[in-house]
């Protein structure tokens, strides 16, 4: 079975502008996680989808959006970049209940200058 | 994650030494997962445990879980090179309704051959 895939693996972009990323969870796993890791803040939850809906938030600002394809395939979504956006996303896919057993992708390396 | 606090920071054995990481959580656990990361990789699910006293082992690596203490300890015994790399622990909190995983900031692992 294939594992969760990201991509890009890298982007490199500029302050002010927007990026989205992609995240397809393994096949039949209805949730989808975003985590943002960065050296100071460590592995911190974004949200997470579950049938297209957003069933969770982390403590982030409206810049980061997300949303759920029919097919459970996810995009995260950041406005207006800052730098401290620098940071390795990761998304992780579950089947969506309990227990929540999360399988995570090699995640996008994303550098705001 | 203040939640959740791994000890060592980092630490660095000798090929064939055991070692333990603690993770201890300032709330009451449901399920505890523990993860390995490469740098800047994704992460590796290793064990997930939900049951107070549960104890379970993959290859030369064991992990259990006290529910009364808070704890779960991940042992790695006679380490390899190949062990090496970041190890995080993550834990289910009783306050979301869905897959929402906060992580202690993880223990750094060196293996010295």
């Amino acid at each position: 079975k294939a594992g969760v895939t990201q991509t890009p693996r890298y982007l490199i972009k500029t302050r002010g502008q927007q990026v989205t990323l992609s995240c397809s969870p393994i096949s039949g796993h209805r949730s989808v996680s975003w985590y943002q890791q960065t050296p100071g803040q460590g592995l911190q939850f974004l949200f997470e989808y579950f049938s297209e809906t957003q069933r969770n938030k982390g403590n982030f600002p409206g810049r980061f959006s997300g949303r759920q394809f029919s097919n459970s395939r996810s995009e995260m979504n950041v406005s207006t970049l800052e730098l401290g956006d620098s940071a390795l996303y990761l998304c992780a896919s579950s089947l969506g209940g309990l227990p929540y057993e999360q399988y995570f992708g090699p995640g996008t390396r994303l550098t705001v200058t | 994650s203040q939640e959740l606090e791994q000890s060592p920071q980092s630490l660095i054995v000798q090929e064939g030494k055991n070692l333990t990481i603690n993770c201890t959580s300032s709330k009451t656990l449901y399920g505890l997962y523990w993860y390995k990361q490469k740098y800047g990789e994704g992460l590796i699910f290793l064990m997930m445990l939900q049951k107070g006293g549960e104890e379970k082992s993959h290859e030369k690596i064991t992990a259990k879980l006290d529910e009364k203490k808070q704890q779960s300890s991940l042992h790695i015994t006679a380490s390899q090179p190949s062990h090496a790399g970041i190890y995080l622990c993550g834990a289910d909190f009783w306050y979301n309704a869905g897959n929402m995983l906060t992580f202690g900031g993880g223990t750094r692992l060196m293996v010295k051959p």
